[in-house]
C-alpha cells in the first residue's frame, strides 16, 4: 500500500464546476504539499500546509491532521486548470509523493 | 520563478554509456534533490544533498551517483545507462528540510536505447 494515496486518479469536469481532489496518507508528517504539473510542463508548488486551510485565488487546500487527510478544492473551474495535481508529504528532509490526479476541464 | 535550470533538457543515449545530468540553481538553497518520474509511479527520490559534499540516497538510488562540489550545482550520473533508466528527471531545491517548499526544475527527458 502506498504511503500517499490520491483520489480520484482521473477527473473530468465542465467549466465552472467545483472540484475536489483528495489525499490520504499513512505516515507522520511535518507538512503536506500540493503541486501542479501541466502536460509536458514543469512542476509548480501550489500549497504547503501543516494545519487548517489555505486559499490562493480559486484554489483552497485543507488538512485534517487527526484523520491524515487533505483536500484540494478548485472553485469555478476553467480549462486552464487542466493538469495533474500531486499530493506529497514530508517528515524530515524528504518528500513522499502520491501518483497524481489528472484533471481535465472542458469548456 | 526560482532560478533553477537543468541540462540537457533532452537526451538520447545508448545502453552502457555514461550520462551526466546537471542541475544549476541561483537561489543559494541548501537542499537539492534528484527525482525520476515514470507513469504509474509518481515522483521518486533518487538522491539528495543537504550541503556541499553532503549527499544521501533516496528510494531508487541503484545505478545512480551524485556529486555536489559547490552550492549551485548538483550532478546526477548514470555510470552505465540501462533502458530501465529511461525517464523524466527532475531536480528540485529547498531552503530547508521537509517543512519548506520545494522548487522544481523544468525536467530532463532521457531515453536509453
Amino acid at each position: 500500500k502506498n504511503e500517499v494515496e490520491q483520489s480520484p486518479q482521473n477527473l473530468t469536469a465542465q467549466e465552472g464546476e467545483f472540484i475536489t481532489i483528495n489525499c490520504s496518507y499513512s505516515v507522520g508528517i511535518s507538512a503536506l504539499h500540493w503541486l501542479q504539473q501541466h502536460p509536458g510542463g514543469g512542476i509548480v508548488s501550489l500549497f504547503m500546509l501543516s494545519s487548517g486551510k489555505k486559499k490562493h485565488g480559486r484554489l483552497i487546500a485543507t488538512i485534517n491532521i487527526q484523520e491524515k487527510h487533505s483536500s484540494l478544492h478548485i472553485t469555478a473551474s476553467h480549462p486552464r486548470d487542466s493538469a495533474v495535481y500531486i499530493c506529497a508529504v514530508s517528515d524530515t528532509d524528504k518528500l513522499i509523493f502520491g501518483t497524481g490526479t489528472r484533471l481535465q476541464v472542458f469548456p | 520563478d526560482a532560478g533553477i535550470t537543468q541540462s540537457p533538457r533532452h537526451k538520447v543515449t545508448e545502453t552502457g554509456t555514461p550520462v551526466t545530468l546537471r542541475c544549476h540553481q541561483t537561489e543559494n538553497h541548501r537542499y537539492m534533490y534528484w527525482y525520476r518520474q515514470d507513469p504509474g509511479h509518481g515522483l521518486r527520490l533518487i538522491h539528495y544533498s543537504y550541503g556541499v559534499k553532503d549527499t544521501d540516497k533516496g528510494e531508487v538510488s541503484d545505478g545512480y551517483s551524485v556529486s555536489r562540489s559547490k552550492t549551485e550545482d548538483f550532478l546526477l550520473t548514470l555510470e552505465s545507462a540501462t533502458s530501465s533508466q529511461t525517464s523524466v528527471y527532475f531536480c528540485a531545491i529547498s531552503g530547508g528540510q521537509g517543512d519548506r517548499e520545494q522548487y522544481f526544475g523544468p525536467g530532463t527527458r532521457l531515453t536509453v536505447t
